[in-house]
């Protein structure tokens, strides 16, 4: 089975600072990579699919890059509504089996 | 407007058996896989079974043998049903849809149903 490192596990940064988020899976998964954002209390909600691309209606400062086993996500500007967990997601398909990452609690400094 | 609707949580004993529903609107529910997903208190998430529109299903290993995930499209429901239910199940429990043009992308999620499992 597919596994995925996600991290770090929490970060704290100050408003409009950049923060980065990998995961690296253990093999090469091409660009089945998708993140999510969840709040508390909330269902998770999706911002960047196939590693890259962008989910409509989601600001511009969110955004995500990689391709085979490191993926990157980005918040190019971090805003108060950003406190949030994040999780990478990826499918592997033989057999086909869905697996998050272990979260990243995003906190401001 | 899409909208996802879980029901069917509660408390159950260890051994015991869950249905969890999930009541779809808004788009056209045969012709999406569907999926659900959970979370247990303090923690990440956890996928545990899909099913295509057309019937294909997979499972997590831990949920393997004791979940069965169907759909009834003509109700445009979704369900998970849960036996032999361990403490460890314990957690909310949610539906997702998956976005078109996505492997396995999840764009709309219902809001949580609780499952807790304790004597």
């Amino acid at each position: 089975d597919i596994q995925v490192t996600q991290s770090p596990s929490s970060l704290s940064a100050s408003v409009g600072d950049r923060v980065t988020i990998t995961c690296q899976a253990s093999q090469d998964i091409s660009n089945y990579l998708n993140w999510y954002q969840q709040k508390p209390g909330k269902a998770p909600k999706l911002l960047i699919y196939d590693a890259s691309n962008l989910e409509t209606g989601v600001p511009s400062r969110f955004s995500g890059s990689g391709s085979g086993t490191d993926f990157t996500f980005t918040i190019s500007s971090l805003q108060p509504d950003d406190i949030a967990t994040y999780y990478c997601q990826q499918f592997d398909n033989l057999p086909p089996k869905l697996t998050f990452g272990g979260g990243t609690k995003v906190e401001i400094k | 407007e899409v909208q996802l609707l879980e029901s069917g949580g509660g408390l159950v004993q260890p051994g015991g058996a869950l249905r969890l529903s999930c009541a779809a609107s808004g788009f056209t529910f045969s012709r999406y896989a569907m999926n659900w997903v959970r979370q247990a208190p303090g923690k990440g998430l956890e996928w545990v079974s899909t099913i295509s529109g057309s019937g294909g299903i997979y499972y997590a290993d831990s949920v393997m043998g004791r979940f069965t995930i169907s759909r009834d499209n003509s109700k445009n429901t979704l369900y998970l049903q849960m036996n032999s239910l361990r403490v460890e199940d314990t957690a909310v429990y949610y539906c997702a849809k998956r976005r078109p043009g996505t492997t396995a992308a999840f764009d709309y999620w219902g809001q949580g149903t609780l499952v807790t499992v304790s004597s």
